[in-house]
């Protein structure tokens, strides 16, 4: 099966620059989607197709991969964004859709 | 604001099915697919499968291959996920989301899609 590895934890002060990151093999040739999860609640997208934002997600949060790594960065980080965020792609044969382990966000 | 509304929670024995219900705007089924991805108490999200719209081929993930069938029915707008021989390790929030045709395509394997919107969840607990 394919795995997605994400730091367990990341903290950061307010207005610091947050960054998660997510290891795959695949990374490199595969689109990496990102979601936040605050408690209690359903996932929602933050970023998609790497780098491409929903347009109801703030300029704050951006995407980026360099090789095998995708990066969630959020810019300016707010307690409100305190989360889990999670990423999701697929291997190279897309048979096996999987989400990364998430990543606690503490703002 | 586009919304999924998710079936009630459910109490399931050990080794029985359930077969729970998201229903979708009206037309939605036409254009989107529809994923289920569940979360167990306290652990991370894990997809299960998903229907493709107009091809009506489902997709599932290789670990629930055996239990697992996903439909959809366009005429009501609703998608259903139906888990057989539950275990107690099944306990979790279930979730439906609207798949988004991506902008890869492979030729081999097709469009990719991706989940934009979610429903609110079903709790199962298997017990």
């Amino acid at each position: 099966s394919y795995e997605l590895t994400q730091p367990p934890s990341v903290s950061v002060s307010p207005g610091q620059t947050a960054r998660i990151t997510c290891s795959g093999d695949a990374l490199a040739n595969k689109h990496t989607y990102w979601y936040q999860q605050k408690s209690g609640q359903a996932p929602l997208l933050v970023i998609y197709e790497d780098a491409k934002r929903p347009s109801a997600i703030p300029l704050r949060f951006s995407g980026s991969t360099s090789g095998t790594v995708a990066t969630l960065t959020i810019t300016g980080a707010r307690v409100d964004d305190e989360a889990d965020y999670y990423c999701y792609s697929t291997d190279l044969s897309d048979n096996h859709w999987v989400f990364g382990g998430g990543t606690k966000l503490t703002v | 604001q586009v919304q999924l509304v998710q079936s009630g929670a459910e109490v399931k024995k050990p080794g029985s099915s359930v077969k729970i219900s998201c229903e979708a705007p009206a037309g939605t089924l036409f254009t989107y697919g529809i994923s289920w991805v569940r979360q167990a108490p306290g652990q991370g999200l894990e997809w299960m499968g998903r229907i493709i719209p107009l091809l009506d081929v489902p997709k599932y993930a290789e670990k629930f291959q055996d239990r697992i069938t996903v439909t959809a029915d366009r005429s009501t707008h609703t998608a259903y996920m139906e888990l057989k021989s539950l275990r107690s390790d099944d306990t979790a929030i279930y979730f439906c989301a609207r798949d988004v045709r991506g902008a890869y395509y492979n030729v081999l394997t097709g469009y990719h899609y991706y989940m934009d919107v979610w429903g609110n969840g079903t709790t199962i607990t298997v017990s």
